[in-house]
C-alpha cells in the first residue's frame, strides 16, 4: 500500500492564478480529509469528504475555496484567484472509519503552494 | 473553541536523559487527545491515543483532565526520538482535529 499519495509536491502560482492540488486516499479508505498549515503553525482542518460527498467544510474559506472527492479519481483541492497569503503546506489525510473513530488518520507528504 | 497549545516551540535534551513534552488543552467537554509525530523526511503519523493507554516506543501520556494537560514522556531519550510532535485534540462528535503548532525534539548524543 503506497500510503496517501499527494500531488504536486510542490506548485507556484502567480497572484490570480489556480492552484489544484490531488490526494489519493490509502487503498480502501473512502474517508479524506484536508488540513492547512501556515507557516510557523499547526495544521488547521479545512474540509472533511466522502465519495462524492462534503461531509464537513466548516474550516474551508467561504470564497475561492473547493474541494470534491469524485467517484473515480482522486480527492481535488481548488483554490481560485490565489493571493500570497495561500502560500502553506497543504495536507491530506485518509481514514479507513467515518468520523475518526479509530483516532488514526493517514497523512501524505503534503503539497507545498508558493504564491509569488 | 477548542485550543491546543504546545508552549515549547523547541526542546533540546541529551540522549539518554528524560523528555517531557508539554501539551494543555482547552475544550469544554470530554476530548480525545492524541499524540502525532513526524520525523525527518518522513510523513506526520500517529504516535499514540489517550484512550488505548499504550506506551509507544517508550513514549507514555496521561490525560490530566483537572490541569487540562496530555503530556508526552519518555524516561530516556534516543538520537531516534528527534522529530516535530504535534499534539491534537478531537472534540465529541466531531470529524476534526484540532492540532497545536509542534515542538521540534532535539536529542543531542
Amino acid at each position: 500500500n503506497a500510503g496517501v499519495m499527494q500531488n504536486p509536491r510542490h506548485l507556484v502560482r502567480r497572484r490570480g492564478q489556480e492552484a489544484r492540488l490531488r490526494c489519493s486516499p490509502m487503498k480502501g479508505h473512502s474517508h479524506v480529509y484536508w488540513y492547512r498549515q501556515l507557516p510557523e503553525e499547526g495544521l488547521k482542518f479545512m474540509v472533511y469528504l466522502q465519495k462524492e460527498n462534503i461531509i464537513d467544510e466548516s474550516g474551508m474559506p467561504k470564497e475561492r475555496f473547493s474541494a470534491e472527492f469524485p467517484k473515480e479519481g482522486p480527492s481535488i483541492l481548488r483554490i481560485q484567484q490565489v493571493v500570497r497569503g495561500d502560500s502553506a503546506a497543504y495536507f491530506c489525510a485518509s481514514s479507513l472509519l467515518q468520523g475518526l473513530d479509530t483516532g488514526e488518520l493517514f497523512f501524505g507528504e503534503g503539497s507545498r503552494l508558493t504564491v509569488l | 473553541a477548542q485550543r491546543v497549545t504546545q508552549p515549547e516551540k523547541l526542546l533540546s535534551v541529551f540522549k539518554g536523559a528524560p523528555v517531557e513534552l508539554k501539551c494543555n488543552y482547552s475544550y469544554s467537554g470530554s476530548p480525545e487527545l492524541f499524540w502525532y509525530v513526524q520525523y525527518s523526511r518522513q510523513r506526520l503519523q500517529l504516535l499514540l491515543r489517550h484512550i488505548s493507554r499504550e506506551s509507544i516506543k517508550g513514549f507514555t501520556a496521561d490525560l490530566n483532565k483537572g490541569e487540562t494537560s496530555f503530556h508526552l514522556k519518555k524516561p530516556f531519550a534516543q538520537e531516534e526520538d528527534s522529530a516535530m510532535y504535534y499534539c491534537a485534540l478531537q472534540g465529541a462528535g466531531s470529524y476534526q482535529l484540532t492540532f497545536g503548532k509542534g515542538t521540534k525534539l532535539s536529542v543531542i548524543p
